[in-house]
C-alpha cells in the first residue's frame, strides 16, 4: 500500500523564480494538506484541499496556490519566490468523511526547496 | 490562536525513559497529536489523546491534561533507533481536520 508520494524530493530555485510540487495522497485518502517546516522548526499549515477546492487556510500570501485534481492529487505553487521560501514542504493526506475524531495525517517525505 | 510549546532537545541513555513535555494554549481544543520525524523523512504517527488520561501503545504513552494544558510523550526501553525529533501538534476546532498546529519539536538523542 503506497504511502503519500511528493516530487521533487530536491530543488533549487532563484529568487522571482515560480515553482510547483507535486503530491499523490496515500490510497483510498480523500484530502491533501500543506505544510512548510523550516529548519529547525515544526510544520506550518498552508492550506487544505478537499472535493477540488481549498477547504482551510493559513496564514500564508496569495503567493501560495494550490490545487487539487480528480485523482485527489494535489500542487503546490509558489510565485514570486523570497529566500525566506526555502523549507521543507510537506503533503499530509486524510479522510475528510471520519466520524472519528482521531483523524490522522499521513505525511509524505517532503520536497525541500532551496531559494537562492 | 495557538501557542505550543515543548522543549529543544533531550538526551537519555539505551534502555533509560525519557518524558517530553508539551504545553500549549488554544480554543476549542480538539485533540493532541505525537508525532516522530527522523531527519529528512516524513513525520510518522505515535499517538492521539482527545481525552485526560494516559494511553499506552507498546513502549510509547502519552498523557493528556486539558485543564492544564499539558501533555507528555514518555518513551520506555530506549533504542538507538528512537533518536529523532518529536512533534506535538493541536487541533482545535471540528471543521479543522487536516489542520494541526505543531510545535517546534524535540530532538530527542540517545547515547550507548
Amino acid at each position: 500500500d503506497a504511502g503519500v508520494t511528493q516530487s521533487p524530493t530536491h530543488l533549487i530555485k532563484t529568487r522571482g523564480q515560480q515553482v510547483t510540487l507535486r503530491c499523490s495522497p496515500k490510497s483510498g485518502h480523500d484530502t491533501v494538506s500543506w505544510y512548510q517546516q523550516a529548519l529547525g522548526q515544526g510544520p506550518q499549515f498552508i492550506f487544505q484541499y478537499y472535493e477540488e477546492e481549498e477547504r482551510q487556510r493559513g496564514n500564508f500570501p496569495d503567493r501560495f496556490s494550490g490545487h487539487q485534481f480528480p485523482n485527489y492529487s494535489s500542487e503546490l505553487n509558489v510565485n514570486a519566490l523570497l529566500l525566506g521560501d526555502s523549507a521543507l514542504y510537506l503533503c499530509a493526506s486524510s479522510l475528510w468523511d471520519r466520524p472519528s475524531g482521531a483523524n490522522v495525517l499521513t505525511f509524505g517525505a517532503g520536497s525541500r526547496l532551496t531559494v537562492l | 490562536g495557538q501557542n505550543i510549546d515543548q522543549p529543544t532537545e533531550m538526551t537519555a541513555t539505551e534502555g533509560a525513559i525519557v518524558q517530553i513535555n508539551c504545553t500549549y494554549q488554544t480554543s476549542g481544543f480538539n485533540g493532541l497529536f505525537w508525532y516522530q520525524q527522523h531527519a529528512g523523512e516524513a513525520p510518522t504517527f505515535l499517538s492521539y489523546n482527545v481525552l485526560d488520561g494516559l494511553e499506552e501503545k507498546g513502549r510509547f504513552s502519552s498523557f493528556l491534561s486539558r485543564s492544564k494544558g499539558y501533555s507528555y510523550l514518555l518513551l520506555k526501553e530506549l533504542q538507538m533507533k528512537d533518536s529523532a525529533s518529536y512533534l506535538c501538534a493541536v487541533r482545535a476546532g471540528t471543521d479543522s481536520w487536516g489542520k494541526l498546529q505543531f510545535g517546534a519539536g524535540t530532538q530527542v538523542v540517545v547515547t550507548p
